[in-house]
């Protein structure tokens, strides 16, 4: 089976630091995302990893354990503009990238 | 730079109707995938394609079939609509079957009324 977890809302105050957890179990692995989404937009690459260990992008860090089939999303210095949710993706087992989604983390950024 | 293009961008459609929801991949990508994502829910994976031949199947209803042309773009073809097939149906591309990155497009939202 696949099942990929994440909180389900989170607040953070702008200027502030949030983690976002993603925890996995899939019968496969090739690669973990994420995503953000603004309602009713298409959601946009923010990182990726396959190996373990942080990957920085700017304001953005996501990091990889595959032995505990967890992830996080590190946001710094947030921004009103931060405020959307947040979806852990995995890349399906069979190949050919299919992702996987997360329910996905509404993040709120309050002033 | 050009990115994903789907049209239509709204559909109202009756129950038992049928659709077709068009997309345009990135130039020079050449494997396009669909997505269904329903209220308040996570995108669901419903089929892709890789040089025009079809290279995964998620859940897709038997009611929907769809293709890619010789010019990539790819097409999602809806019959015998449901209620529950209002949602915001989304297409990503990527190049290669190993193509990191998904690009997604801005999405069609269906209304089945």
């Amino acid at each position: 089976g696949q099942n990929i977890d994440q909180p389900t809302e989170m607040t953070a105050t702008e200027g502030a630091i949030v983690q976002i957890n993603c925890t996995y179990q899939t019968s496969g692995f090739n690669g973990l995302f994420w995503y953000q989404q603004h309602a009713g937009e298409a959601p946009t690459f923010l990182s990726y990893n396959v190996l373990d260990g942080l990957e920085e992008k700017g304001r953005f860090s996501s990091f990889l354990s595959r032995s505990k089939g967890y992830s996080y999303l590190l946001l710094k210095e947030l921004q009103m503009k931060d405020s959307a949710s947040y979806l852990c993706a995995v890349r399906g087992p069979s190949g050919y990238n299919k992702l996987i989604f997360g329910a996905g983390t509404r993040l709120a950024v309050h002033p | 730079a050009a990115g994903v293009i789907q049209s239509p961008r709204h559909l109202i459609k009756e129950k038992r109707e049928t659709a077709t929801l068009k997309c345009y991949p990135i130039p020079r990508h050449d494997t396009v995938y669909w997505y269904q994502q329903g209220p308040g829910q996570d995108p669901q994976f419903l089929i892709s394609f890789y040089e025009k031949m079809q290279s995964d199947k998620g859940s897709i209803p038997d009611r929907f079939s769809a293709q890619q042309f010789s010019d990539y773009h790819s097409e999602l073809n809806m019959s015998s609509l449901e209620l529950g097939d209002s949602a915001l149906y989304f297409c990503a591309s990527s190049l290669g079957r190993q193509g990191i990155e998904q690009y997604f497009g801005p999405g069609t939202r269906l209304t089945v009324t």
